[in-house]
């Protein structure tokens, strides 16, 4: 079955730590794309990548970091200089970045950060 | 800049009653697309629907129904016949094409999302 996959479910870390959410994807999509959800709101940009070794920042790219050395993979690292990292992580992709294609979400990825 | 607003933070409903989810959205431009998204308790967001500024047609699949209006710069959900296994959130979606930087890099922008419980 195609589809993205996140891993893991459930991270935990503690404060200082830089730690690597795992993004895959075997939809054949060229864009792909994270963002953060906070309780009782809506998603926001992190990075997207419309392609292979390119990637460009999404709204709130300060603290994070991501890479896209294959088209199925898009890992996102959370550096300690995020001021709150704890969140909802999910990660999308879409067959092309233009706006005619809608993207398709990752199950995410809950990280606890204390 | 755009902007979606989904006014209605939660709605609880009884089973079989029908439900309308608004959503308004702000944009410069006269090409853009429009989204609706559900994500269930488990978190992954499903894909729903995708309308194209130009086709102001209504959208029926199903118990679901999508009405978009220009004019009020709206495109509402309606879930008829609700079931309990319609709970979960609901988000409405813009992309546009940025002004700057010569991409054709849609830019999706996200409402806060409505809670929607159906109870049995």
């Amino acid at each position: 079955d195609g589809g993205i996959t996140q891993s893991p479910k459930y991270l935990f870390r503690k404060e200082g730590q830089n730690v690597t959410l795992s993004c895959e994807q075997n939809l054949n999509h060229d864009a792909m794309y994270w963002y953060r959800q906070d309780p009782g709101q809506g998603l926001r940009l992190i990075y997207y990548s419309q392609i292979v070794n390119d990637f460009q920042k999404g709204d709130i790219a300060e603290g994070y970091s991501v890479s896209r050395e294959k088209k199925e993979s898009f890992p996102l690292t959370v550096t300690s200089a995020q001021k709150n990292p704890t969140a909802f992580y999910l990660c999308a992709s879409s067959i092309a970045p233009q706006i005619t294609y809608e993207q398709y979400f990752g199950p995410g990825t809950r990280l606890t950060v204390t | 800049a755009q902007k979606v607003t989904q006014a209605q933070t939660e709605i609880s409903v009884v089973e079989k009653e029908d439900v309308t989810l608004d959503c308004v959205y702000e944009t410069r431009d006269t090409t853009y697309y429009l989204f609706w998204y559900k994500q269930p308790p488990s978190g992954e967001l499903v894909f729903l629907i995708r309308r194209n500024s130009f086709d102001e047609q209504n959208e029926i699949s199903g118990r679901y129904s999508w009405n978009f209006q220009k004019s009020t710069s709206s495109f509402n959900f309606t879930i008829t016949a609700s079931q309990v296994v319609d709970s979960a959130v609901y988000f409405c979606a813009l992309s546009e094409a940025p002004y700057a930087g010569g991409t054709s890099y849609g830019k999706l922008t996200f409402g806060q999302g409505t809670i929607l419980t159906v109870h049995p």
